[in-house]
C-alpha cells in the first residue's frame, strides 16, 4: 500500500509566477490535510478537505492560496503570484476518517517551494 | 487556543544511552489526543507514538516511551537505548475536539554521539 505521494519533491518559482503542488492520499484515505513548515519551525495547519468539500481552511492565507480534492485525482494546493515568504516545506497528510488516535494522520515527504 | 511548547531547541545523547525530550501543552479541553513525530532529514513526518488523554497508563512502543502528566499538561518523549538512527527533529503535536488539525511544537533536535 503505497503511502501518502507529493510531488513535485522540490519546486523552484520566480517571485509572481503560479505553484501548483500535488498530494494523492494513501488509497482508502479520503481526508486530505495540508500543513506549511518554515524553516528551524513547526509544522502549521493550512486547510482540511474531504472529496470535493473544504472542511476547514482556517490557516490558509486569505489571498492568493487556494486547494482542491476533486472527486477523481490528487488534491493540488495552488498559490498565484508567488512571494519570497512563500518559501517553505509544504506537506500533505492523509487519513480513512477524520484524524484521531484511531485515524492518525499518515504524511507525505513534502514539497519544498524555492521562491526566487 | 491551544498551544504546543517544546522547550528544548537541541539535545544531545550518546548511542546506547536514555534522553528526554520535553513537551507542555496549554488547552481547556479534557478529551484529546498527543502525538510524537519524527523527522529525519529525508524530511519525511513519522509518527513515533500517541496518546490518548484519558487513558492514565503511558504508552510504550519498543525504545520509545512517554510520561504523559495530565495535570501538569505535560508530554515527554523518553528514547533508550539511543540509537545512530534516531537523530532527528522530533515534533510533539496535540489533537483536540474541538479543532480538526493537529498542532505542532517547533520541534526538538536531537543528535546522537557514536
Amino acid at each position: 500500500n503505497a503511502g501518502v505521494m507529493q510531488n513535485p519533491r522540490h519546486l523552484v518559482r520566480r517571485r509572481g509566477q503560479e505553484a501548483r503542488l500535488r498530494c494523492s492520499p494513501m488509497k482508502g484515505h479520503s481526508h486530505v490535510y495540508w500543513y506549511r513548515q518554515l524553516p528551524e519551525e513547526g509544522l502549521k495547519f493550512m486547510v482540511y478537505l474531504q472529496k470535493e468539500n473544504i472542511i476547514d481552511e482556517s490557516g490558509m492565507p486569505k489571498e492568493r492560496f487556494s486547494a482542491e480534492f476533486p472527486k477523481e485525482g490528487p488534491s493540488i494546493l495552488r498559490i498565484q503570484q508567488v512571494v519570497r515568504g512563500d518559501s517553505a516545506a509544504y506537506f500533505c497528510a492523509s487519513s480513512p476518517g477524520q484524524g484521531t488516535y484511531n485515524s492518525p494522520l499518515h504524511f507525505g515527504n513534502g514539497t519544498r517551494l524555492t521562491v526566487t | 487556543a491551544q498551544t504546543v511548547t517544546q522547550s528544548q531547541p537541541e539535545m544531545s545523547v550518546q548511542e546506547a544511552e536514555t534522553v528526554t525530550l520535553s513537551c507542555t501543552y496549554d488547552t481547556s479541553e479534557s478529551d484529546y489526543y498527543l502525538f510524537w513525530y519524527k523527522q529525519p532529514p529525508s524530511r519525511q513526518m513519522i509518527l513515533v507514538i500517541r496518546q490518548e488523554a484519558y487513558k492514565q497508563q503511558n504508552a510504550t512502543e519498543n525504545r520509545f516511551s512517554v510520561n504523559f502528566q495530565k495535570a501538569a499538561k505535560s508530554f515527554s518523549l523518553k528514547i533508550s537505548d539511543s540509537q545512530l538512527g534516531d537523530a532527528a527533529m522530533y515534533f510533539c503535536a496535540y489533537w483536540g475536539g474541538s479543532q480538526g488539525n493537529l498542532i505542532f511544537g517547533k520541534g526538538t533536535k536531537l543528535s546522537v554521539k557514536p
